[in-house]
């Protein structure tokens, strides 16, 4: 069973660079949701959606887009990188928003030089 | 808004000692709470749950009880080992905050042999 599939797991970039951020499920989640992680601030969320076709804004959506074209994959995409960005992003996925237990893919580590 | 504290960390703990790890929330609601336990190099993992008042959650000798009145769902452990050595994130998710979930900044947790 894959889960939640994240690729890759390491990334550099130049700043002003773009790159989109893979993030695969194999359990006919509806929910998918993308987190950065940064030192003590915990997980805040980028973007979600509940479902093919339908994606929202979170805490700190700027800087990133999310597209939602079927329901296993959400990827994420840098539309210009910059040195804020260096993060841990990690991708996440739920049978339903809310109350339901969320399963993490792996973790991406991004640093933008 | 929502919003989940978490005691700062590192925690630092001899194998076998009593682990408590605190953690208050505000919500607008009656939200589920959860911990969510994250290995070195890996995503985070669903610990245990709570979804209503006095309720207790457990797994993998792990328990945390859901307070209402305190706003409190502390994690603990009467016997920690080395192999619970990770960050431990308090979370919730409420109808008020359109179900999105909500961390904590994450207690980083060393356990000595």
């Amino acid at each position: 069973n894959a889960g939640v599939t994240q690729t890759p797991k390491f990334q550099v970039l130049k700043t002003g660079q773009s790159m989109t951020l893979q993030c695969a499920q194999d359990m006919n989640h509806e929910y998918m949701s993308w987190y950065r992680q940064d030192p003590g601030m915990g997980l805040r969320l980028i973007h979600y959606s509940v479902g093919a076709g339908i994606t929202d804004q979170g805490e700190v959506p700027n800087g990133y887009n999310v597209s939602r074209s079927t329901t296993e994959d959400f990827p994420l995409r840098l539309l210009s990188a910059a040195p804020s960005q260096t993060s841990v992003y990690f991708c996440a996925s739920s049978y339903q928003q809310g109350n339901t237990e969320a399963f993490f893919g792996q973790g991406t580590r991004l640093t933008v030089v | 808004g929502n919003s989940v504290t978490q005691m700062e960390g590192p925690v630092t703990l001899s194998e076998e000692a009593f682990l408590t790890i605190n953690c208050t929330y505000t919500a607008t609601g009656y939200p589920s709470l959860f911990w969510y336990v994250q290995y070195p190099g890996e995503g985070l993992q669903l610990l245990l749950k709570a979804t209503k008042a006095d309720d207790k959650g457990s797994n993998k000798g792990f328990e945390a009880t859901y307070r209402k009145e305190t706003t409190s769902f502390h994690l603990e452990k009467g016997s920690v080992q080395v192999s619970d050595s990770a960050v431990y994130f308090c979370a919730l998710s409420d109808q008020g905050g359109g179900f999105k979930t909500i961390f904590g900044a994450g207690t980083r947790l060393f356990v000595k042999a």
